[in-house]
């Protein structure tokens, strides 16, 4: 299997509270992705990361929010959590891809709930 | 803007027998990647087998292997004496092929199969 791991795979948390969802690498991969998927349907990319100190929204409008301090740590934050939030949320990273595929490795998830 | 189509939200076959999961995709494009990946239940997503654009051979991975028909933009997996473990979610994904400017490099993913295997 890939290393990149998830901190929390769960966490259920009241509405209001800030929460940051942890992501990290040992691949030594430059780009990151961060998805949201709803049980049993597809990702959608809310963030992505072409290297430190680079990052983008993706095709889906969030409310979260990601920084690239580290080449292999890409934590994704909620400032105030609401019950819109609650899915999973998948990380990704891919080798260097200009001149090759780009397969993107991912994370176990975290399945986040919100009440 | 590329899309993925996958028309099949459910899919079943017996254990040992073959099974076929169809993805259309739609793009302007000459070079790209396309990918099919497995989610199994509450386990990683995982790539099952990748086929570049450009080579008209279809890609195999042991009792995985894909039917790429370009002109027709279809990219089906075929999985051959389906097992127990095949039970999974299975994506189909797009990339553009290097070049191209980086924000167009993202991974463009269908909709999802769920394939269950029966005893």
């Amino acid at each position: 299997e890939a290393d990149i791991y998830q901190t929390p795979r769960y966490l259920v948390i009241g509405t209001g509270k800030k929460i940051t969802l942890e992501c990290s690498q040992t691949m030594g991969h430059d780009k990151m992705y961060w998805y949201q998927q709803d049980p049993g349907m597809e990702l959608h990319l809310i963030h992505y990361s072409y290297g430190v100190n680079s990052t983008e929204k993706g095709d889906l409008s969030s409310e979260s929010t990601v920084s690239r301090i580290r080449t292999e740590h890409f934590p994704l934050t909620l400032e105030s959590a609401r019950p819109s939030h609650t899915s999973q949320y998948l990380c990704a990273s891919s080798e260097y891809f200009e001149a090759g595929p780009g397969e993107q490795y991912f994370g176990p998830g975290t399945r986040l709930t919100v009440t | 803007a590329q899309t993925v189509t996958q028309s099949q939200p459910e899919m079943s076959v017996q254990e040992a027998e073959t099974v076929t999961l169809s993805c259309t995709y739609d793009t302007s494009e000459s070079d790209y990647y396309l990918f099919w990946y497995k989610q199994p239940p509450s386990r990683q997503m995982i790539l099952v087998i990748r086929q570049e654009a450009y080579k008209q051979q279809n890609a195999t991975e042991n009792r995985f292997s894909v039917n790429f028909q370009k002109a027709a933009k279809s990219f089906s997996l075929k999985i051959s004496d389906s097992q127990l473990g095949d039970a999974a979610m299975y994506f189909c994904a797009y990339r553009s092929a290097p070049g191209k400017i980086q924000g167009a490099q993202k991974l463009v993913f269908g909709q999802g199969t769920r394939l269950t295997i029966n005893p």
